[in-house]
Parts: C-alpha cells; structure tokens; sequence
C-alpha cells in the first residue's frame, strides 16, 4: 500500500503477557519511528531507526520495551509483561530522511 | 530539552468562526516546526510545516507563522467549517534531538453548524 501499515488495529491482553505490535514503512523511506499516545493526552517518541546507524531508544520508558527493524522494512515493538499503564495507541511513522514523517493509524493496546 | 506547549482544549466554535490555536516550543538551536491533524477515526496527518524563522505554513486555509523571536507557531484559520473538527497537534524536531519529533498535548477543537 503507499502509506505506513500497522497491525494489529486493535490488541486487547491481560497484564502480564507479551505483546508484539507490527509496522510496515513507506517503501524507500530510511526512517522509522515509534511514538506511545496515551488517552487525551500527545504523542510521546519511543524509538527511531534510521538507516544501518544504531537505534535512538532514548524514548523507551523500561527494559521492557525494546524495537527492532529488519534493514530499512518492517519494524516490530515488543512489550514484555505488560502492565495497565501500557495501555495507549501505539504509532509508527517513517520518513524519508529528515522529511516529513508520515504516521500509521495506529494499534490499539488494552491491557486487563 | 525540546518542549512543545500548547493551549489545551476543547475549543468550540460555530462555523465560519475564527479558530486560532497557540503554540510555543523550547527547543536547541533552530527547530523545524509542524501542525499534525487527528480526524476522528483516522490517523495522524502532517497539516503545515515552516522549517526556518519567519517561515509561514499553510495549507486548507490554514496559516502558521515561525516566529522566532517568541518562540511561537500559533495556527489560525478565518473561517472554519464542521469539518475542521479534529484535535490538532504542535509538534518540533530539532537537529540537536535527532530526528524525532517532540509534540504538545493536543488542541481539541469541535466546529457545530
């Protein structure tokens, strides 16, 4: 598709599991980026890849978040032992270098 | 570091109203500034950018102007219509920080007939 795909749309889990959120760039665009909107409230930058350079994780609020990116293709985000405070919209965008970045629509993650 | 303020919301306007959302930032240097756009039920879209000092974005009938010397992004629009309705996001990226983007907390403005 020509914009950023992400899925699931929607993951619901109890407290305690692990939780793998997916994202496809745009074809071409060499960065990739992971920001957290909790409810009500603005986006906060979790990650970002950019190239073969090392990962800005500068973001990433425990050790039990952690992000990889297969070359400049898909990227996952993994959670481990999930608590409530994880629940939020989980968005990635990417970019053509310092382009603009464009923004998937987002998962949804509801921790019981 | 990098800070985005933004007034909070929700914002309530009857059409044809004019809309004005403030923004100011704290940031390193010489920051590139942006409005995002959320719709409700879509995704996040890029609504405007200015990347250097006295820059003026626009689009939609949108204007933001890069004002340096306040430190300020403020969006308007003359004349607003239902479907203006959405949360509107002031965001930066400044070299210093790499290239994530730093967002405020969201302007929810709803436009009613």
């Amino acid at each position: 598709g020509a914009g950023v795909s992400q899925s699931p749309s929607n993951k619901v889990t109890e407290k305690g599991k692990d939780v793998e959120l997916r994202c496809d760039p745009i074809s071409g665009h060499t960065a990739l980026y992971w920001y957290r909107q909790r409810l009500g409230q603005g986006l906060e930058f979790l990650i970002y890849f950019q190239g073969n350079s090392a990962p800005d994780k500068s973001g990433l609020p425990s050790d039990r978040f952690s992000a990889e990116r297969t070359g400049e293709s898909v990227s996952t985000l993994t959670i481990q032992r999930t608590q409530q405070e994880d629940s939020a919209v989980y968005l990635c965008a990417s970019s053509l270098d310092v382009q603009p970045q464009h923004f998937g629509d987002g998962t949804r993650l509801s921790i019981l | 570091g990098d800070s985005v303020t933004q007034m909070e919301g929700p914002v309530t306007l009857s059409e044809e109203a004019f809309l004005t959302i403030n923004c100011t930032y704290t940031a390193t240097g010489y920051p590139s500034l942006f409005w995002y756009v959320q719709y409700p039920g879509e995704g996040l879209q890029l609504l405007l950018k200015a990347t250097k000092a006295d820059d003026k974005g626009s689009n939609k009938g949108f204007e933001a102007s890069y004002r340096k010397e306040t430190t300020s992004f403020h969006l308007e629009k003359g004349s607003v219509q239902v479907s203006d309705s959405a949360v509107y996001f002031c965001a930066l990226r400044s070299k210093a920080a790499g290239n994530k983007l730093t967002f405020g907390g969201g302007t929810r403005v709803l436009v009613k007939p």
